[in-house]
């Protein structure tokens, strides 16, 4: 069983710019989380979806964000007019649903994004 | 509001010494989960551990124990004879658990372990 992948891994860009990335979850998750890390930092709650819907979005994720997961399976974040801001560690995880409380999110390796 | 606090910023001990990581946590839940996550250079978080706060039985899996106690709202993470392979920054993370929610993550800001040999 694959892991959770992301593309790119690295991506740099200069200011203004549109960037889209993309999360491909484990399979069989239906739970998809997006977070952002910046350096010397945790982890910080960006979005989530179950299954197609987005069922929660942080106050972090301003008007220039957006994100999608067509059908329930992969998923994408488009940033709009990049600020240098931006520039982070986007982290997606999945999941998938018990009825036993929260199940360990397995993570990605990462999209860093630096914009210029 | 919820809260996860790692005190400790950076630890440095020599290969077979044991450490002790903290994390003290806030939270107006009365159900909740709290996380251990390991990050290593490479950067991919690998989940270590999962406990829910009606638990507070220790846990120990290998070099690695951690202790839970509600009291004093804190989940500490011991490995035991440490190697240079623990090197990484470990998170401690809460979770809600009430019905609907949706489980986000609450981090830490990380604990950097640096292992000497």
């Amino acid at each position: 069983d694959t892991g959770v992948s992301q593309d790119p891994r690295h991506k740099i860009t200069k200011r203004g710019q549109n960037v889209t990335f993309r999360c491909d979850p484990i399979s069989e998750h239906n739970r998809l989380y997006w977070y952002r890390q910046t350096l010397g930092q945790g982890p910080e709650f960006l979005t989530y979806f179950q299954n197609e819907a987005q069922l929660e979005k942080s106050r972090l994720l301003s008007d220039r964000f957006s994100a999608e997961r067509p059908k329930g399976s992969f998923s994408t974040l488009e940033i709009q007019r990049t600020e240098q801001g931006d520039s982070a560690m986007y982290l997606c995880a999945s999941s998938h649903t018990s009825g036993q409380g929260p199940n360990e999110q397995f993570f990605g390796p990462g999209t860093r994004l630096t914009v210029l | 509001a919820q809260k996860v606090t790692q005190a400790q910023t950076e630890i440095s001990v020599v290969e077979k010494e044991d450490v002790t990581l903290d994390c003290v946590y806030e939270t107006r839940d009365t159900t909740y989960y709290l996380f251990w996550y390991k990050q290593p250079p490479s950067g991919e978080l690998v989940f270590l551990i999962r406990r829910n706060s009606f638990d507070e039985q220790n846990e120990i899996s290998g070099r690695y124990s951690w202790n839970f106690q509600k009291s004093t709202s804190s989940f500490n993470f011991t490995i035991t004879a440490s190697q240079v392979v623990d090197s990484a920054v470990y998170f401690c993370a809460l979770s809600e658990a009430r019905g609907g929610a949706t489980n986000k993550l609450i981090f830490g800001t990380g604990t950097l372990l640096a292992v000497q040999p």
